[in-house]
């Protein structure tokens, strides 16, 4: 069974970057068939994808975020990660990291953490 | 930047059918993925490329599609079915989630 695991911080000040990380079991990140993405979901923005990575370390991201969302994938740990930079209230949400299997269809996700951006 | 529209609410009694829809400018050329989300859970995919369903996912759901309306039909419909319902696509470069319908079994 394929199981996803979100860790990083609970609460992140403004102005500042936030890091999170996906730990990955029973299939490799350096896997073809995926992709590993990172999706958010807060009250006021609902599910927001932000971007995934392949195991080549190539991105695809979110346009409106690009600017602020970095991606990176650790083969040897069967790990990705997300920093995301200066952060307001508004990045205030849960995320979750996610396989996108075929055709943009997120078929494992995380169980999501809960990010609080405040000072 | 690219919108799928979907009601906020449907209610159905159960045994009856529940159907939930998602519109979009050219939806028609872009497959459609939908999810069901329980209060405190995480997403969980249940129709993929408009129409197919996962492994482990009942008979009762279905999907459609028809111009630039999507459709999540679930037949038989139980309390269990009760959910936040999200549809996405793929658009303008960017992966996109309708607003979900809340699915509430009366």
């Amino acid at each position: 069974q394929v199981l996803m695991q979100e860790s990083g911080p609970g609460l992140v000040r403004p102005s500042e970057t936030l890091s999170l990380t996906c730990s990955v079991s029973s299939v490799s990140v350096s896997s073809g068939l995926y992709f590993w993405s990172w999706i958010r979901q807060s009250a006021g923005r609902g599910l927001e994808w932000l971007g995934y990575i392949y195991h080549s370390g190539s991105t695809d991201l979110n346009p409106s975020l690009s600017s602020r969302v970095s991606l990176s994938v650790d083969t040897s740990k069967n790990q990705f990660s997300l920093t995301l930079s200066s952060l307001t209230p508004a990045d205030t949400a849960i995320y979750y990291c996610a396989r996108r299997w075929t055709n943009n269809a997120f078929d494992i996700w995380g169980r999501g953490i809960m990010v609080n951006v405040s000072a | 930047s690219y919108e799928l529209t979907q009601a906020p609410s449907v209610s159905v009694s159960p045994g009856q059918t529940a159907d939930i829809t998602c519109s979009g400018d050219a939806l028609g050329s872009k497959f459609v993925t939908w999810y069901r989300q329980k209060t405190g859970q995480s997403p969980v995919l249940v129709i993929y490329e408009d129409h197919k369903r996962p492994p482990g996912v009942p008979e009762r759901f279905s999907g459609s599609k028809s111009g630039n309306t999507a459709r999540l039909i679930i037949t038989e419909t139980q309390a269990l079915d009760e959910a936040d319902y999200y549809c996405q696509a793929w658009a303008s470069d960017c992966v996109v989630f309708g607003g979900g319908t809340k699915l509430t079994v009366l």
